[in-house]
């Protein structure tokens, strides 16, 4: 089954680069996701990757998947006060399965000193 | 372009007492998605529509929870009696027909926060 782990949090200063790794189990996943709940909203998306892609970059934000060891990381460039939010991974399976739910992280706190 | 609108934004109930919530998806979204997201965690899907269909329902409680999308636009979601261990965000999301270069991308509404006491 599916299984996607990601470290609890992580603590940065304003204007430093974060990274937000996460990994996955499962080795058919057609798109992986990124996104961003801050308190008592709803998730945000942030960005996405097709799995036949190594890279993607969205202006501040950084995508890297590794498939062979499926691992996923999310880098964010100057990190600002206003990120400070919890990321979710989340993958979501091949159209053949019929399944098109996507299964989720618990989640990476990110927090960002001023 | 609206985003997901959901209702109530909170609910606060006692043990055994019905509770409802509404779902709006995005205009033109055929799929409709209800997940739960415990305090800590990611979230989980609880029922999946295609238009009016119900076509994922494996991990809905079906002694309790209860949910509908009669004319394939707006959805319901139900629990009767509510239990302690309900106590959660309930969000739901939508997605276009097409997945195109997004894929399975979902866009999520900011949830209904469930208390039960």
């Amino acid at each position: 089954g599916e299984d996607v782990e990601q470290s609890l949090f992580l603590s940065v200063r304003e204007g430093d680069s974060s990274v937000i790794n996460c990994t996955y189990t499962d080795s058919s996943s057609t798109y992986l996701y990124w996104y961003k709940q801050e308190p008592g909203a709803g998730l945000q998306l942030l960005t996405y990757i097709f799995s036949n892609m190594d890279m993607k970059q969205d202006q501040r934000l950084t995508v890297l998947l590794n498939k062979k060891d499926k691992h996923l990381s999310l880098r964010i460039a100057d990190t600002q006060t206003g990120d400070s939010a919890i990321y979710f991974c989340a993958e979501s399976p091949p159209p053949y399965t019929g399944r098109r739910a996507l299964t989720f992280g618990s989640g990476t706190r990110l927090q960002v000193q001023p | 372009e609206a985003g997901v609108v959901q209702s109530p934004r909170y609910k606060i109930i006692e043990k055994k007492q019905p509770v409802a919530f509404w779902c709006n998806p995005i205009s033109g979204h055929n799929t409709l998605y209800w997940y739960r997201q415990n305090l800590g965690q990611g979230p989980e899907l609880l029922i999946r529509y295609e238009n009016e269909e119900a076509v994922d329902d494996s991990q809905l409680p079906k002694d309790r929870f209860s949910a509908e999308r009669l004319k394939g636009v707006d959805s319901t979601l139900k629990i009767q009696p509510a239990e302690l261990g309900d106590s959660a965000v309930y969000l739901c999301a939508s997605r276009p027909r097409t997945s195109g270069e997004a894929g399975d991308t979902q866009y999520f509404g900011p949830g209904t926060r469930l208390t039960v006491l």
